[in-house]
């Protein structure tokens, strides 16, 4: 089956280390996009890729960084320098960037816990 | 300014009966489409029904319907018979543009709905 997988499920990161979420779709989509969630917030983007080797930021790039390589990957590095990265994080994609009727495909998310 | 406003941030409703829960939103642009999001306890969103701007009629899914006011800029989820398997945070959001091209959805702060025996 298609879908969005998303490891590790849980994370635990010490203070100034950097830590790398994965983020692998089958779906063939073009567009593949990294959200933010914490309590209270909503989801907030990150960053987004609507093509192969090319990224841009989103709302709150910050103390994130990502590449993509390949069509199928989109990992997110939470740098050191990200203040406050407990949270919730959702990785989705699209096949069309404009997001007709059908909207996003979500992973099922990591859950990053700073110790 | 909030985009997507969902004012109620916990609901509860009896097993079977309907239940709504509301979304405005804020928007210059003609052209939108409106998204409302399941989140169970796991975490995974599941996408529920979806809603054009320029659609005529309410978008139905299954026991989901959207009633949808463009003049007050209103978007609520209708949930009809409602199940225990309903208890979820639900997401409504807005397909908005990007600067460099291509689009993106701006979620709300969510509704916490809790379905009672």
């Amino acid at each position: 089956d298609g879908g969005i997988t998303q490891s590790p499920k849980y994370l635990f990161r010490k203070e100034g280390q950097n830590v790398t979420l994965s983020c692998e779709q089958n779906l063939n989509h073009d567009a593949m996009y990294w959200y933010r969630q914490d309590p209270g917030q909503g989801l907030r983007l990150i960053y987004y890729s609507q093509i192969v080797n090319d990224f841009q930021k989103g709302d709150i790039a910050e103390g994130y960084s990502v590449s993509r390589e390949k069509k199928e990957s989109f990992p997110l590095t939470v740098t050191s320098a990200q203040k406050n990265p407990t949270a919730f994080y959702l990785c989705a994609s699209s096949i069309d960037p404009e997001l007709g009727e059908y909207g996003y495909t979500f992973g099922s998310g990591t859950r990053l816990t700073v110790v | 300014a909030q985009k997507i406003t969902q004012t109620q941030p916990g609901m509860f409703v009896q097993e079977k009966e309907a239940v709504t829960l509301d979304c405005t939103y804020d928007t210059s642009d003609p052209s939108y489409g409106l998204f409302w999001y399941k989140q169970p306890s796991s975490g995974e969103m599941i996408f529920l029904i979806y809603q054009g701007s320029y659609d005529q009629q309410n978008a139905t899914e299954g026991r989901y319907s959207l009633n949808f006011q463009k003049a007050r800029k209103s978007a609520n989820l209708v949930i009809s018979a409602s199940q225990l398997g309903d208890s979820a945070m639900y997401f409504c959001a807005m397909r908005e543009r990007l600067t460099g091209g291509g689009n993106k959805l701006t979620f709300g702060t969510g509704t916490q709905l809790k379905v009672e025996l």
